[in-house]
């Protein structure tokens, strides 16, 4: 397993744009899948979408598209996940999340999460 | 509102057994046994418990097992304990459009 390490907490205004990332520690995430979950306060899990750690590939979610973006940083393994045009309502804890290979349909180690916070 | 349906909560005291199931449609819990099962506790991230519907990673006790009947996936925990209290949340492969979906958590307390 990979231990992911991700960014400290943010706080955005509306309309902001934040750019969390998510490290992993010791060795390289190369040929991984690592996705993106978040959880508003006190709410469940929302599956955002996935980077493919060797070619950089993205699927996002449909409801994510078009103001999510992510991306990485091979020579540090790192990946990012970049959100748009922030609401409110965008305020969650951030996880990224490794899937080890197309088919391997579960999750696992996650991150520590982000709290992204979105408040005038 | 999430694609999968949860009970909010269950409870049982040490030693019993409890059942949370997980409902969806042919489209995600029915059609292929890619079910996971996440346990959070408090201030911490998921954490993986159940994998293609009844597998156990590495370290997880076998107090801990999976099925599924159709379109609904149970997650049973047997000889409760105190450290089984948190948050679990089931969550399945929907095919190629929506991918991922996710229960809304069930609460289990250990009375």
């Amino acid at each position: 397993q990979v231990p992911l390490v991700q960014s400290g907490a943010d706080v955005k205004k509306p309309g902001a744009s934040v750019k969390v990332s998510c490290k992993a520690s010791g060795n390289s995430f190369s040929g991984y899948y690592l996705h993106w979950v978040r959880q508003a306060p006190g709410q469940g899990l929302e599956w955002m979408g996935w980077i493919t750690t060797n070619t950089g590939a993205t699927t996002y979610a449909h409801k994510f598209q078009g103001r999510v973006t992510m991306s990485r940083d091979t020579s540090i393994s790192a990946v990012y996940m970049e959100l748009s045009g922030l609401r409110s309502d965008d305020t969650a804890i951030y996880y990224c999340a490794t899937m080890k290979q197309l088919g391997f349909h579960w999750f696992d180690p996650w991150g520590q999460g982000t709290l992204v916070t979105v408040s005038s | 509102q999430s694609a999968l349906t949860q009970p909010r909560s269950v409870s049982g005291s040490p030693g019993q057994s409890v059942t949370i199931s997980c409902t969806g449609t042919s489209s995600d819990v029915g059609d292929r046994d890619y079910v996971s099962w996440y346990q959070q506790h408090p201030g911490n991230a998921p954490k993986l418990i159940i994998y293609d519907v009844f597998k156990r990673p590495s370290g997880v006790p076998d107090r801990f097992s999976g099925s599924k009947s159709g379109n609904t996936a149970s997650l049973t925990i047997s000889g409760l304990r105190a450290e089984d209290e948190a948050e679990y949340y089931c969550c399945s492969y929907a095919g190629s459009y929506i991918f991922y979906v996710f229960g809304p958590g069930t609460k289990v307390t250990v009375l």
